[in-house]
């Protein structure tokens, strides 16, 4: 079956760091890769995709890069802010329903 | 402004009772989604629906009921058959089953067991 190992938070940094955070899949055939992220008390948000090999998502500053040769999707952000502060998760979709399995999420804190 | 609604945000019930949980999206999107979030744990689907009428057990459907007469509606009951039903309960839709587009989420019920 299909199953997304995120690295283990909580993570916290100061502020203007570098982020990464570590995402790993398995899956059969060639699924999407997506990061989401939450809020205290929200829903998800898209943060950013890939459909395909070696695709780069990006957006706020976050990229990701799906590579297929090492099956992962690494976040990454060149200097993170307060206002990053929230959960991430990783996940993935490769079923004609568009069903999704979900990373157990890692919770980033940043401090000023 | 298009989106997922999800009412009530709070939600408290005696063990026993049923209680249904709403989910709207005025998104006009075909698919949408029931997840349970428990503390510390990713996001765990209890049942999703494809078209209007037709909907699928999840991983953790049972306890949980579905229906979905409205494109904009699918509805989520938690019976007094869930063992365990205190969680952080996500709708979420999208513009169609397939793996390439992203869901989009409603803000969530919190549902309490007394």
């Amino acid at each position: 079956g299909n199953s997304v190992t995120q690295m283990e938070g909580p993570v916290t940094l100061s502020e203007e760091a570098f982020l990464t955070i570590n995402c790993t899949y398995t899956a059969t055939g060639y699924p999407s890769l997506f990061w989401y992220v939450q809020y205290p008390g929200e829903g998800l948000q898209l943060l950013l995709k890939a459909t395909k090999a070696d695709d780069k998502g990006s957006n706020k500053g976050f990229e990701a890069t799906y590579r297929k040769e090492t099956t992962s999707f690494h976040l990454e952000k060149g200097s993170v802010q307060v206002s990053d502060s929230a959960v991430y998760f990783c996940a993935l979709t490769n079923t004609n329903a568009g069903k999704s399995t979900f990373g157990d999420g890692t919770t980033l804190t940043v401090k000023p | 402004d298009g989106g997922i609604t999800q009412s009530p945000k709070y939600l408290f019930r005696k063990e026993g009772q049923n209680v249904t949980l709403s989910c709207e999206q005025n998104l006009n999107h075909d698919a949408m989604y029931w997840y349970r979030q428990d503390p510390g744990q990713g996001l765990r689907l209890i049942y999703y629906s494809q078209i209007v009428n037709d909907f699928q057990k999840g991983d953790i459907a049972e306890g949980y009921s579905v229906s979905r007469e409205k494109k904009e509606s699918f509805p989520l009951t938690v019976t007094s058959a869930q063992k365990n039903p205190t969680a952080f309960y996500l709708c979420a839709s999208s513009i169609e089953g397939t793996s390439y587009n992203e869901q989009f989420f409603g803000p969530g019920t919190r549902l309490t067991v007394l």
